[in-house]
């Protein structure tokens, strides 16, 4: 069975700075997707950034990039140039390739932004 | 396209009580996944439906059931309502057919309160 973990249950950034979040999974799949969801206040789930396994370069989505390091199973989250509309819950999750949707989630990390 | 919709937004019940849940997915989008949120336990799968047909099925007890129609609006249950069963539950739907995008795309949820 996979599992994800996120070891930052809460971490905080001032505006404008760059954050990382990190995330490490253990699966015996050699081919998955990973992802990285957004949860603000409103509870609406969003989708930041996502990485299939076979691909080497890591996935950069405007002011967000992934760190992934198949070998390590370590898939972080860098957040450049932080917004107040970051806040929130971040999390990572793994989908096994083979269409059959069950994501795994990490517990998540709280991110604030201060001001 | 109007996104994934979720009825009730709340919902407050009785032990021992049951309640169905309702999810119309993104038009065209044929696959609809369920997940359960609570604080303790974090994101965890319940079930996946795809084309009227349940694919997937998380580790819930038989109390957890649903069912999707043919125009790919699911409905979840929950027979004799625990206090434990309060939570967050959100549903996914995804587009699956013909190798496309593996991003799922929730709702907002509907936050279930057993009493």
């Amino acid at each position: 069975a996979q599992t994800v973990t996120q070891s930052q249950p809460e971490m905080s950034v001032q505006e404008a700075e760059t954050v990382t979040l990190s995330c490490t999974y253990d699966t015996s799949e050699n081919n998955y997707y990973l992802f990285w969801y957004k949860q603000p206040p409103s509870r609406q789930m969003i989708l930041v950034i996502r990485q299939e396994a076979y691909k080497q370069q890591n996935a950069t989505e405007n002011r967000f990039s992934v760190n992934f390091q198949k070998a390590a199973k370590s898939f972080s989250l860098k957040i450049s140039d932080s917004q107040l509309g970051d806040t929130a819950m971040y999390f990572c999750a793994f989908l096994p390739w083979g269409g059959s949707e069950k994501l795994v989630f990490g517990k998540g990390t709280k991110l604030t932004v201060n001001p | 396209k109007a996104g994934v919709t979720q009825t009730p937004r709340y919902l407050i019940k009785t032990r021992g009580q049951q309640v169905t849940l309702s999810c119309s997915p993104i038009s065209g989008h044929r696959s609809v996944s369920w997940y359960q949120q609570t604080p303790g336990q974090g994101l965890q799968f319940l079930f996946e439906y795809f084309s009227e047909t349940q694919r997937n099925k998380g580790n819930f007890p038989g109390r957890f059931s649903g069912r999707q129609f043919s125009n790919s609006r699911s409905e979840m249950n929950v027979s004799t309502l625990e206090l434990g069963d309060s939570a967050l539950y959100l549903c996914a739907s995804r587009d699956i057919t013909g190798g496309k995008d593996t991003e799922a795309f929730f709702g907002q949820g509907t936050r279930l309160t057993v009493v």
